[in-house]
């Protein structure tokens, strides 16, 4: 069965303050780690996909990074409008097995 | 514009009554699903399906049904033998199983 494990469940920065979220995973036959931001009350936003072990992608202050057993999400100097739930997931023979996601508050 | 709409946004229903969710796209994908989100839990899946007049079970199946009668339109139906049946539920589209996905804005279903 694939699983999906995020750490922390929360966390609080100051802005600029930059960090990482971890999203570790079991999966048989990854087809891709996929990361989503998701604002309160919203449908998830998607951000990235990556499908192989050494990848990376980047867009503004948010870079995502992939091993063999787990992702990264890294924020540089966040703003307070990076505040939300981050989502990870992965992608198997069939369907998509998510997280249950890290809560980000950027303090000004 | 393209993507994918969800309605009603709030809803809310008696116990023991059937409620239907919409959830149209306009981008061709084969690939629909519906999750269900709920405090504290990751999302969680209900049905999916791959091509036209057929779907599958996900995770957590019982207490819903779903039909697949055009490819734009992925209904689904909370029963009333759903025990616990409040909580936002969440479209998703894509174009084949396992890749990237894309969701709606979401319901928000209140059984009183």
């Amino acid at each position: 069965e694939d699983q999906v494990t995020q750490s922390p469940e929360a966390l609080r920065l100051q802005e600029g303050e930059s960090s990482s979220l971890n999203c570790s995973y079991t999966v048989s036959g990854l087809r891709g780690l996929f990361w989503y931001r998701q604002d309160p009350g919203k449908g998830p936003e998607f951000l990235f996909t990556l499908y192989s072990a050494g990848e990376e992608k980047e867009k503004e202050r948010l870079k995502a990074t992939l091993t063999k057993k787990e992702s990264f999400l890294h924020i540089t100097a966040p703003k307070p409008e990076d505040s939300a739930t981050y989502l990870c997931a992965v992608g198997g023979n069939e369907k998509l097995t998510f997280g249950t996601g890290t809560r980000l508050t950027i303090i000004p | 514009d393209g993507g994918i709409t969800q309605s009603p946004k709030y809803l809310f229903r008696k116990e023991g009554q059937n409620v239907t969710l919409s959830c149209e796209q306009n981008l061709n994908h084969d690939a629909m699903y519906w999750y269900r989100q709920d405090p504290g839990q990751g999302l969680r899946l209900i049905y999916y399906s791959q091509i036209v007049n057929d779907f599958q079970k996900g995770d957590i199946a019982e207490g819903y049904s779903v039909s697949r009668e055009k490819k734009e339109s992925f209904p689904l139906t909370v029963t009333s033998a759903q025990k616990n049946p409040t909580a936002f539920y969440l479209c998703a589209m894509g174009t084949t199983s396992g890749n990237t996905i894309y969701f709606g804005e979401g319901s928000w279903l209140t059984v009183v």
